[in-house]
């Protein structure tokens, strides 16, 4: 069973970095490409940015280009992405998830809440 | 960056009616349109890839048409278990997410 398992929920101050990661297992993530989405609290779903894991290269949100860094373990199987100078509008529901579908993501992990707060 | 906008924001429907939800984009994109359902506190599931492509496991009441600038999700026969959010995004550059359409219980 194809799955992807996102790491714990963070506390974060206004100013710092948080770092989520993503670990899959039933599938090798380096034939997928992966979306990283937020969604606020009572808000829509929120595109933070994508990559093509085969040949790295990436597209970011214009909202989030400046301070976002994807990353990749393939020998554990596991993506993760930082954002840095958190503020409060940051404090949202994150989410990884994999495109073995063509254009679409069909494997989604189970969301990361991070909250940012002084 | 292409923005996606959906209408309408929410809709209200019985069980067992038949509801549509469009979404049109503000450059041509081809049939590079996904839709989503999402339930509170639950991840997003994908519905539709590719503008009319039915995900795997997804009852055949879904289905998508449309190309190029606008397209349409269907849903008929309204099930206890629709009643959600529906997203529309488009994968022809980077990834864009619509609004959002809630599909309430009348």
């Amino acid at each position: 069973q194809m799955q992807l398992e996102q790491s714990g929920p963070e506390v974060k101050k206004p100013g710092t970095s948080v770092k989520v990661s993503c670990k899959a297992s039933g599938f090798t993530l380096i034939s997928s490409s992966i979306q990283w989405v937020r969604q606020p609290r009572g808000q829509r779903l929120e595109w933070i940015g994508w990559s093509i894991l085969a040949s790295g290269e990436t597209k970011f949100a214009q909202n989030f280009q400046e301070r976002v860094t994807f990353s990749r373990d393939m020998s554990t199987n596991t993506v993760s992405m930082e954002l840095s100078s958190l503020g409060s509008g940051d404090t949202a529901l994150y989410y990884c998830a994999a495109e073995t579908t063509p254009h679409a993501a069909n494997i989604w992990g189970q969301g990361t809440m991070v909250t940012v707060a002084s | 960056d292409i923005l996606v906008t959906q209408s309408p924001s929410s809709l209200s429907a019985s069980v067992g009616d038949t509801v549509t939800i469009t979404c049109r984009s503000t450059q041509r994109i081809n049939s590079y349109l996904n839709w989503y359902q999402h339930n509170p506190g639950r991840a997003p599931k994908l519905l539709i890839y590719l503008a009319s492509h039915l995900a795997s496991g997804v009852p055949s009441r879904f289905s998508g048409s449309g190309s190029e600038t606008d397209f349409t999700l269907t849903i008929s026969s309204l099930q206890p278990e629709d009643f959600a959010t529906y997203y529309c995004q488009q994968s022809y550059s980077g990834r864009t997410f619509g609004q959002g359409t809630t599909v309430e219980i009348k």
